[in-house]
């Protein structure tokens, strides 16, 4: 089954920090891997995408993702957090079936940035 | 949030009523999808549509219905069938689904709950 995890519920920074936020991928075949931000009671907007090419890749906002096939990685960075960083933040990989390609989403992972 | 709109923004039903949450866009999106939101959980797949006039069950279908009789639009129905109809309703949509290179746009949300 194609699958992607977070494995951290939260994440807690200080601005001016960096920040990670991990994801790691189970996928049959490439994996195309999405990263989505969502503020409280919004929908979710779109960061950033791997598809194919270089691994590192650069999305909205100042945050970039480093792809790592041999770890089966996806994470989001930052080398600065903002305050106004903070939100609920989910990873996504496409997932083929017989009816099309669809995304199947991570759990969330809520990044606090403090003061 | 693109250009999706779904609306209400919040939304309080009770027991045995059937609801319909709107969802419109106007990026003339072909594909277009309903995901549910709990908290601590992620986004899991309610219906999707890949064109007018077809659509196809998620993970978690029962209890609900939905129509695609024009391109732009997308409405859910909760019906009593249901059983925990409380959450965060996100409509979202793509050019296709058949494109792997395609992101998909997120409406701002419908807050149900049942009374």
């Amino acid at each position: 089954a194609q699958s992607v995890a977070q494995p951290e519920d939260q994440v807690n920074v200080a601005e001016g920090n960096p920040l990670t936020v991990k994801c790691t991928y189970s996928v049959s075949g490439n994996p195309y891997l999405f990263w989505y931000v969502q503020y409280p009671n919004r929908g979710l907007q779109f960061l950033l995408k791997y598809i194919t090419g270089d691994n590192l890749v650069k999305g909205s906002y100042g945050f970039e993702a480093e792809f790592n096939k041999s770890q089966t990685s996806f994470h989001l960075k930052k080398p600065s957090a903002l305050v106004s960083d903070s939100a609920l933040y989910f990873c996504a990989v496409r997932v083929f079936n017989n009816a099309g390609n669809m995304l199947t989403f991570g759990g969330g992972t809520r990044l606090m940035v403090k003061p | 949030d693109g250009g999706i709109t779904q609306s209400p923004k919040y939304l309080f039903r009770k027991e045995g009523q059937n609801v319909t949450l709107s969802c419109e866009q106007n990026l003339n999106h072909d594909a277009m999808y309903w995901y549910r939101q709990d908290p601590g959980q992620g986004l899991r797949l309610i219906y999707y549509s890949q064109i007018v006039n077809d659509f196809q069950k998620g993970d978690i279908a029962e209890g609900y219905s939905v129509s695609r009789e024009k391109k732009e639009s997308f409405p859910l129905t909760v019906t009593s069938a249901q059983k925990n109809p409380t959450a965060f309703y996100l409509c979202a949509s793509s050019i296709t689904s058949g494109s792997i290179y395609n992101e998909q746009f997120f409406g701002p949300g419908t807050r149900l709950t049942v009374l």
